[in-house]
């Protein structure tokens, strides 16, 4: 079955420095997502993206972050100037179709992000 | 703005007992409705769906119908196993159909 792959599965990085978490989407699919999960705490979306623009963005998707399609198949998620708080595991997904999302959203397993 | 209730857990249960997972959901326009489960230490697994009113998703023995009358679309299983222990997260559609709206999640676990 396809499969959306995050790489790396785990990085520690120092405050303030930039990372950038990669995501290769199935292929046949157009949209694409960044989500993030606290420790415990609820899945929050980030951004969706779509024939190379941001279709939607949260007010947590800030300055400090970008997305970027790079290729024909992989979508970064970068963090210019991280902080302790943004420290998670970020969720890639991508989905065949947009609208009313039919058939839902393939995540990948996730990239946690450890920030000291 | 577009929000999601789920029942707070952790919800306990020995193997065999039967499952619900209330959800309730506001939602702008028609969401379609979705269930992801979370096993330990894994990423989120869409579980079932339904798009429509009075759809009932199943997959694994589990399923959920959407009640567009109730905002609702919870989860029920009839007999549950010590492998179903996981989080389980209501997610519709939302707004202009661009993203999901997860619920803080519900956590389950099954005693032999």
């Amino acid at each position: 079955e396809p499969e959306v792959t995050q790489t790396p599965s785990h990085q520690v990085t120092q405050m303030g420095q930039e990372v950038i978490l990669r995501c290769v989407p199935i292929s046949n699919h157009l949209y694409f997502y960044w989500y993030r999960q606290i420790l415990g705490q609820k899945v929050e979306f980030l951004v969706s993206f779509y024939n190379n623009e941001i279709s939607e963005k949260s007010e947590i998707f800030d300055d400090q972050f970008s997305v970027e399609r790079p290729d024909g198949s992989n979508f970064t998620l970068k963090i210019r100037s991280t902080k302790l708080e943004d420290s998670a595991m970020y969720f890639c997904a991508s989905s065949e179709a947009g609208g009313r999302l039919a058939d839902g959203y393939t995540f990948g397993s996730g990239t946690r992000l450890t920030v000291v | 703005g577009d929000s999601v209730t789920q029942m707070e857990g952790p919800v306990t249960l020995s193997e065999e007992a039967f499952l619900t997972i209330n959800c309730t959901y506001t939602a702008t326009g028609y969401p379609s409705l979705f269930w992801y489960v979370q096993y330990p230490g894994e990423g989120l697994q869409l579980l079932l769906k339904a798009t429509k009113a009075d759809d009932k998703g199943s997959n694994k023995g589990f399923e959920a119908t959407y009640r567009k009358e109730t905002t609702s679309f919870h989860l029920e299983k009839g007999s549950v196993q010590v492998s179903d222990s996981a989080v389980y997260f209501c997610a519709p559609s939302s707004g202009g159909y661009n993203k999901l709206i997860f619920g803080a999640g519900t956590r389950l676990a099954v005693h032999p």
